[in-house]
């Protein structure tokens, strides 16, 4: 079945405790891409890659960091997480580019940082 | 830098009346417009999208959104809707680089609302 697969669906943890959230992919997808949801906001881009080892800053990329090895794999770092990142967060794909296919998004994983 | 808005924050609907949800956005050139829809607890899946072309677009579920560029809107309409359809609807705007698509500003959702 094609799908992205996000890794854990729940996480609570504390300030300053290193955190990776995977985000794994099936299709062969070149785009990939990390959105943070909020009440009131919407969903807001942290990070994106076009292609292997090519990653991009979205709209709000402080505090997160990405990296893209393999094209299926695209895991979220929180070096040093603080309580502002406490959000819900999705992974998504597409073939070529959310402007010209679909995005595909991963069930969600919610972050509680105390 | 594009932005999407989405005046309606709640909408609330009768099943079997027909539905319309706003979207209004600001871009520089022609844009590549989206809608998604969120159901509870699951990530978004996409309803339609608008590229060129026909300015009504027919999407799954039985929805449909127009183009008007005149008044810079993207709308989403339904004839009829079922309680099925109580979800988040986000728009979202397209935004191409030089090298392709860099990603989508989405708006802030509608949450619309299924009276039975």
């Amino acid at each position: 079945e094609a799908q992205v697969t996000q890794n854990p669906r729940y996480l609570i943890t504390v300030t300053g405790k290193k955190l990776t959230v995977t985000c794994s992919q099936n299709m062969n997808h070149e785009y990939m891409s990390w959105y943070r949801q909020d009440p009131g906001l919407g969903l807001r881009q942290i990070y994106y890659s076009m292609n292997v080892e090519v990653t991009d800053k979205g709209d709000v990329p402080e505090g997160y960091k990405v990296s893209r090895k393999e094209k299926r794999n695209f895991p979220l770092i929180l070096e040093s997480p603080s309580p502002n990142q406490t959000s819900l967060y999705f992974c998504a794909s597409s073939l070529l580019g959310p402007a010209n296919s679909p995005l595909h998004f991963g069930n969600g994983t919610r972050l509680t940082v105390t | 830098a594009q932005s999407v808005t989405q005046p309606d924050i709640h909408i609330t609907v009768s099943e079997g009346a027909s539905l319309e949800l706003r979207c209004n956005y600001s871009y520089g050139a022609t844009p590549y417009l989206f809608w998604y829809v969120q159901s509870p607890g699951q990530g978004l899946q996409l309803l339609l999208k608008y590229f060129s072309g026909d300015t009504l677009v027919q999407g799954i579920k039985g929805f449909e959104a127009e183009f008007k560029r005149s008044q810079s809107s993207f709308n989403l309409r339904k004839p009829s809707v079922h309680w099925s359809d109580a979800a988040e609807y986000f728009c979202a705007v397209g935004v191409v680089g030089g090298g392709g698509a860099d990603g989508l500003t989405f708006g802030k959702g509608t949450h619309l609302i299924i009276q039975p």
